[in-house]
């Protein structure tokens, strides 16, 4: 299956600060999602961003599919952004099958 | 509303018996999913499904059992076989976006096996 490495696997930040996040996979792929797991272990969708940028309010993100990462960028961080955000695959040339998740990042922002 | 529901939220068992966590959509999406995960750590695939009737395993579906008689229910049974049943399930569930896929998550089921 693909490899799928995230970094870094835990991140800490005063409020008000900017992060990047990123995500790396050994192989081509034509799909690549960014969520966030809140305290409460709800997983929300952030970004679906095969490739090009993304932006949505404080978050965006950028898949650069021919060199095989992705990065999402957290500006202005508030204590509500904390918590695990993992990047996903799918299986090369599968619609409906599995995706292959990164471990996450740790993201703590402190007031 | 149009989503994941799964049911219960909160679940405690003995040892040894068995347990089933629901998962229904109403989305109208082929393939579905359900994934483990432990404390600290990511997402582990059980099973998945891409059509009625027919399921493939995941990562770590020893213990486990899955049914998928209608698309929008993909029920998942954990066994007395399963080791260390305690954990945090999630059913997910893939929308066509062209010729890729994007994923959807419910809630999650919490399961405590004392």
């Amino acid at each position: 299956g693909i490899q799928v490495e995230q970094s870094p696997p835990d991140l800490i930040l005063q409020e008000g600060a900017n992060s990047t996040l990123r995500c790396n996979f050994s192989d081509s792929v034509n799909n690549l999602q960014w969520f966030h797991q809140n305290p409460w272990g709800q997983l929300i969708n952030l970004f679906y961003i095969p490739s090009g940028t993304k932006q949505n309010g404080r978050l965006s993100a950028t898949t650069v599919a021919t060199e095989r990462y992705s990065l999402l960028y957290i500006s202005s961080s508030q204590t509500t952004d904390s918590g695990v955000y993992f990047c996903a695959v799918p299986s090369r040339g599968s619609t409906l099958g599995r995706l292959y998740f990164g471990r996450g990042t740790q993201l703590t922002v402190w007031p | 509303d149009g989503g994941i529901t799964q049911s219960p939220k909160y679940l405690f068992r003995k040892e040894g018996q068995n347990v089933t966590l629901s998962c229904e959509q109403n989305l109208n999406h082929d393939a579905m999913y359900w994934y483990r995960q432990d404390p600290g750590q990511g997402l582990r695939l059980i099973y998945y499904s891409q059509i009625v009737n027919d399921f493939q395993k995941g990562d770590i579906a020893e213990g486990y059992s899955v049914s998928r008689e209608k698309k929008e229910s993909f029920p998942l049974t954990v066994t007395s076989a399963q080791k260390n049943p305690t954990a945090f399930y999630l059913c997910a569930s893939i929308r066509r976006t062209g010729s890729a896929g994007e994923l959807f998550f419910g809630e999650g089921s919490r399961l405590t096996v004392l």
